[in-house]
């Protein structure tokens, strides 16, 4: 077990610039979670896949997020033409839909600054 | 979505008890009370989670109030490695949704 990595761990940009992140979680874990910090608050929730299928979006993810999970594996994250706005920690989290308990592993996350 | 509240700040001396209390008095039967908790530039990290009865695992104990509408996090001897931002959340345990709904949080300060 390897834990839920996330590359990069910082990401600087210039305002319009696309940005996209990944997400590799837990090896054995079918469903994984994307989630926005902001300093000083608690984590959003943006999207959530089990295996390959997006099954829910916030409304926080505007047209210019879209989320991918092609294989059921890796995720990625894009943002179109960031605005400062945009500027936060990402943080992915794997569970498995076993056992019921749904505890989620998070990895460090990828602070994105856009300038 | 139920709400939480939690104390914005907490503060202990290393290895005391700590309590750190959660109320959420709009809790459903179904949903789950999980805690977690946040070390300062690191992902959030599991901690306990129960429904109705009191839970103890290696990091924690929790206790849940009889009518459900609030929990402890007890943490039997703070260290200073245990300061981090403590969550309380409530998990709906129904249909597709498996997104966790975060509050602000308890900031754990652990005094040497």
């Amino acid at each position: 077990d390897t834990g839920v990595s996330q590359d990069p761990r910082h990401k600087i940009t210039k305002r319009g610039q696309n940005v996209t992140f990944r997400c590799d979680p837990i090896s054995e874990h079918n469903r994984l979670y994307w989630y926005r910090q902001t300093l000083g608050q608690g984590p959003e929730f943006l999207t959530y896949f089990q295996n390959e299928a997006q099954l829910e979006k916030s409304r926080l993810l505007s047209d210019r997020f879209s989320a991918e999970r092609p294989k059921g594996s890796f995720s990625t994250l894009e943002i179109q033409r960031t605005e400062q706005g945009d500027s936060a920690m990402y943080l992915c989290a794997s569970s498995s839909s076993g056992g019921g308990k749904n505890i989620q592993y998070f990895g460090a996350g990828t602070r994105l600054s856009v300038l | 979505d139920a709400k939480t509240t939690q104390p914005n700040s907490m503060e202990s001396n290393e290895e005391e008890p700590v309590h750190l209390p959660c109320n959420h008095s709009t809790i459903s039967g179904t949903d789950y009370i999980h805690w977690y908790r946040q070390l300062p530039s690191q992902g959030p990290e599991y901690v306990i989670h129960g429904l109705t009865s009191n839970v103890n695992n290696r990091m924690a104990s929790l206790a849940i109030a009889e009518d459900r509408k609030s929990s402890t996090l007890i943490l039997h001897r703070a260290t200073l490695r245990d300061a981090a931002v403590y969550y309380c959340i409530l998990r709906h345990n129904a249909g597709n949704n498996r997104k966790l709904i975060w509050g602000l949080g308890t900031s754990l300060a652990v005094n040497p």
